[in-house]
């Protein structure tokens, strides 16, 4: 199985700051099938990256992600009020799929 | 415009069993799996595996073996949870999530339903 480990667990920054969001994979992700996935409270999930570098529908060009074999990242450049939220990311190249345990971005 | 629709909160006792549905609209139910995925307070997000609803077919988390049926009704386009034996590390709020195959991405989620095991 793999694991998935972020860091950090907290980034505490502000309005129009960059944010550097990692996820170490415990072995090889195949194919580099990493998602990035927004949480705000009381809500779902939300897609916003996916096969580690491509932004989902909607998302800006200001969020970006990079990595490969064992180490994601996830970039939000300039950010705005409503990019502060949970982010998780997820492994979906080889079962049983497998997430993160989450990066809170707060003010 | 794709929604997934799943039914309201439970609570259950220690031992019961639980069955949450997702209704599907807005796209072709049996061209996309459906994954389930559920998270504990405070916690990460925890996959407990797929249905294929063209072929009836699943692939569970080893964890769930045994205690866990998804299905599905085509005619209503919805999908179906079962989880048994229920302990208090069960409490969670559970998710249907769409995903265009069996490595791809879930692209869409409903609503999340809320289940409380205590006795």
């Amino acid at each position: 199985d793999i694991l998935l480990t972020q860091s950090p667990v907290t980034l505490s920054l502000s309005p129009g700051e960059r944010a550097t969001l990692s996820c170490g994979a415990s072995q090889s992700v195949p194919s580099d099938y990493v998602a990035w996935f927004q949480q705000k409270p009381g809500l779902a999930p939300s897609l916003v990256m996916y096969d580690t570098s491509s932004r989902a529908t909607g998302i800006p060009d200001r969020f970006s992600g990079s990595g490969s074999g064992t180490v994601f990242t996830l970039t939000i450049n300039r950010l705005e009020p409503e990019d502060f939220a949970v982010y998780f990311c997820h492994q979906y190249g080889t079962s049983p799929l497998s997430f993160g345990g989450g990066t809170t971005v707060e003010i | 415009q794709v929604h997934l629709v799943q039914s309201g909160a439970e609570v259950r006792k220690p031992g019961a069993s639980l069955k949450v549905s997702c209704k599907a609209s807005g796209y072709n139910f049996v061209a996309f799996y459906l994954h389930w995925v559920r998270q504990a307070p405070g916690q990460g997000p925890e996959w407990m595996g797929w249905i294929d609803p063209n072929s009836g077919g699943t692939n569970y988390a080893p964890k769930f073996y045994g205690r866990v049926t998804m299905t599905r009704d085509t005619s209503s386009s919805t999908a179906f949870m079962q989880l048994n034996n229920l302990t208090s590390d069960d409490t969670a709020v559970f998710y249907c999530a769409k995903a265009p195959g069996t490595e791809e991405p879930l692209t869409n989620w409903g609503q999340g339903t809320l289940v409380t095991v205590s006795s």
